[in-house]
């Protein structure tokens, strides 16, 4: 299974800051990278599909890139919305694997 | 509007069943492999199962292999997963989502979450 490593476990920020997570693969996995966010108590969220594409209604203030094996997801300008945690997830191969999440507080 | 609503949960002692199922509204449930992600109570997100459009290949992950079976109704829109000799460690909230893309096979983006439906394992 590949295995997906994000950095950092967790993260303080706040209002108007801007923060990167980063993700690594354990092998290529081209562009198939995708992230969600997930507040407590609710399902997780879409928000980027092949590392970089926006799903449909997200914020422009999230943005995602890489290839290959290290992937990031910035929020610039953040709001207390986005206070949430974030995982990855490959989707190059089955089992699609998950980051063990950032979780973006205060 | 589209959505997914889980519905089975609940609590079981070790060794027992259980079926969840997963009604979809919304979109056209039978051009898209579905799947369940389950989450631990404060933990991560784990893949545990996958079904084609088809309802005749399926995946599971190595943790319930052999315990679960995965099926799909795709003139009800519905899917389940029935779950046998349960154990503590399989206590989750478990998501019914759908794939992203309705080329991909079971490698894919979700872009639908329900809501989960809470499985806890205990005597």
């Amino acid at each position: 299974d590949i295995q997906m490593t994000q950095s950092p476990s967790s993260l303080s920020a706040s209002v108007g800051d801007r923060v990167i997570i980063t993700c690594r693969a354990s092998q290529s996995i081209d562009r198939y990278l995708n992230w969600y966010q997930q507040i407590p108590g609710k399902a997780p969220k879409f928000l980027i599909h092949s590392a970089s594409s926006l799903q449909s209604g997200v914020p422009s203030r999230f943005s995602g890139s890489g290839s290959g094996t290290d992937f990031s997801l910035t929020i610039s300008n953040l709001q207390p919305e986005d206070f949430a945690t974030y995982y990855c997830q490959q989707s190059f191969t089955t089992p699609n694997t998950f980051g063990q999440g950032t979780n973006l507080e205060v | 509007e589209v959505q997914l609503v889980e519905s089975g949960g609940g609590l079981v002692q070790p060794g027992g069943s259980l079926r969840l199922s997963c009604s979809a509204s919304g979109f056209s449930f039978s051009s898209y492999a579905m799947h369940w992600v389950r989450q631990a109570p404060g933990k991560g997100l784990e893949y545990v199962s996958a079904i084609a459009t088809n309802g005749r290949s399926t995946y599971y992950a190595d943790s319930v292999k052999g315990r679960a079976t995965i099926s799909r109704d795709n003139s009800e829109s519905t899917m389940s997963l029935q779950m046998s000799s349960l154990r503590p460690e399989d206590t989750a909230v478990y998501y019914c989502v759908k794939g992203f893309d309705s080329s991909s096979y079971f490698a894919d983006a979700f872009d639908i979450w329900g809501q989960g439906t809470m499985v806890i394992v205990s005597s």
